[in-house]
């Protein structure tokens, strides 16, 4: 069983619009939850760290659903700029990462 | 802003010959950890290392992969006879603090081709 699921896409959605992934993960011990942000043939970067209380960044706002070991990103009003891969870490022993979610912003 | 610094950007090598990458993690971090990415696919675990020593390692870190900081600053990664399916771009990251609250610190990569 894999550690972290994740829908890889892609989602091609218009500039403006709101999308939303979700991810799920095997551990219930995990502690720790992250957005990475992934660009084509870039290293990953953190995008934002998600509480239990839920959280939010701006046009992101990140849920953690413990019970149901679910962890969902939401993006309002999209821009060009947010294109990229959005990968889902969950920690265990190290840092798992899920196979990411590929996202093009249309104009 | 402090940053892992990754070297070479690209390496091209013939299989069965050695490679060693580079890793200069963030100055005052205490935990070091190598990734790879074949073309495509998931940012996979490779190795952790605090402390001196390895502290987690996956399936994929056999024996023909090793780690080590040498000087205190750099943190290199040893593929001894490189396969074809080791083509790939490699992270290294590195954190502060161990895996909780923690956050990974990614180098650029270096991307390996194995001909």
């Amino acid at each position: 069983r894999k550690e972290v699921e994740q829908d890889p896409g892609p989602f091609n959605v218009p500039e403006g619009a709101t999308v939303a992934f979700n991810c799920t993960y095997s551990n219930s011990a995990s502690q720790s939850f992250f957005w990475y942000r992934q660009d084509c043939r870039k290293e990953p970067k953190l995008l934002m760290s998600v509480y239990s209380s839920g959280n939010e960044d701006g046009r992101f706002t990140a849920q953690l659903n413990r019970a149901s070991q679910y962890i969902s990103l939401l993006i309002r009003d999209s821009k060009l700029s947010d294109s990229a891969t959005y990968l889902c870490v969950v920690t265990g022993n190290q840092f798992y990462f899920g196979t990411g979610t590929s996202l093009t912003v249309i104009p | 802003e402090p940053e892992v610094t990754q070297t070479p950007s690209h390496q091209v090598t013939q299989m069965g010959q050695e490679v060693i990458l580079r890793c200069v993690p963030i100055s005052n971090h205490l935990y070091f950890y190598w990734y790879r990415q074949i073309l495509g696919q998931k940012v996979e675990f490779l190795v952790s290392f605090y402390n001196n020593e390895i502290s987690e390692k996956s399936e994929i870190f056999d024996d023909q992969f090793s780690v080590e900081r040498p000087d205190g600053s750099n943190f290199t990664l040893k593929i001894r006879s490189t396969k074809l399916e080791d083509s790939a771009m490699y992270f290294c990251a590195s954190a502060p603090t161990g895996l909780a609250p923690g956050e990974l610190f990614f180098g650029e990569g270096s991307r390996l081709t194995v001909l």
